[in-house]
């Protein structure tokens, strides 16, 4: 399953919503789509589980929602510690994908 | 505290081998599912090899790059993960995680370790 993330690279203010995308070339059972978020120097750290759930510790301000082939990760008010890289992942098959990746950059 | 230690990383001449170890703490290693993630420099994270708990099993998976060349297993004895790599090719770079879906219901990556460099060149 290829994941498709858009856009590449969003700018924004601290403050503002950020929306970003995640398109699966297949349908994926909500159940096993996940998004991690990625700050520089640093490993890959678990974000949403189940397409919509907050791991422990998450801040209520990151949302995740979709179903099917259509997904989508929400930060309501971008902090400055939220600015770092996003990926999307599928681990419904055997063989587990993660996203390209969405950089979200301060504007 | 559950945390993962990956060691093992270095530099290697295409064709050789290395072993990665994880040292797992905070929970039992044969209870989780773990898998092997690997990262080229400015890239996604790439899924590597998965090893399921024994309750799940304890069966393997591999990606298409890497399977016949690497070798996920587990020492119960030492709550330890190993990624035996084998015919190494420059493209095998990258810094590879341990990482683990623990007992639970996330069915996710829950917990990443901080990651052993590998690089493969002559």
């Amino acid at each position: 399953i290829v994941l498709t993330q858009s856009p590449g690279t969003l700018s924004l203010s601290p403050g503002e919503r950020a929306t970003l995308s995640c398109r699966a070339s297949q349908t994926v059972s909500s159940s096993y789509l996940a998004w991690y978020q990625q700050r520089p120097g640093q490993a890959p750290s678990l974000l949403i589980y189940g397409a919509s759930n907050r791991a422990t510790g998450i801040p209520d301000r990151f949302s995740g929602s979709g179903s099917g082939t259509d997904f989508t990760l929400t930060i309501a008010r971008l902090e400055p510690e939220d600015f770092a890289v996003y990926y999307c992942q599928q681990s419904g098959t055997s063989l587990v994908t993660f996203g390209q990746g969405t950089k979200l950059e301060i504007k | 505290e559950v945390q993962l230690v990956e060691s093992g990383g270095g530099l290697a001449m295409p064709g050789g081998s290395l072993r990665l170890s994880c040292a797992a703490s905070g929970f039992t290693l044969s209870r989780a599912w773990m898998s092997w993630v690997r990262q080229a420099p400015g890239k996604a994270p790439e899924w590597v090899s998965q090893l399921k708990s024994k309750a799940g099993g304890g069966t393997t998976n591999y990606a298409a790059p890497v399977k016949g060349r690497f070798t996920i297993l587990r020492d119960d004895s030492k709550n330890t993960l190993y990624l035996q790599m084998n015919s190494l090719k420059t493209e095998d770079t990258a810094v590879y995680y341990c990482v683990a879906d623990l007992p639970g219901d996330t069915d996710a990556f829950d917990i990443w370790g901080q990651g052993t460099v590998v690089t493969v060149s002559s």
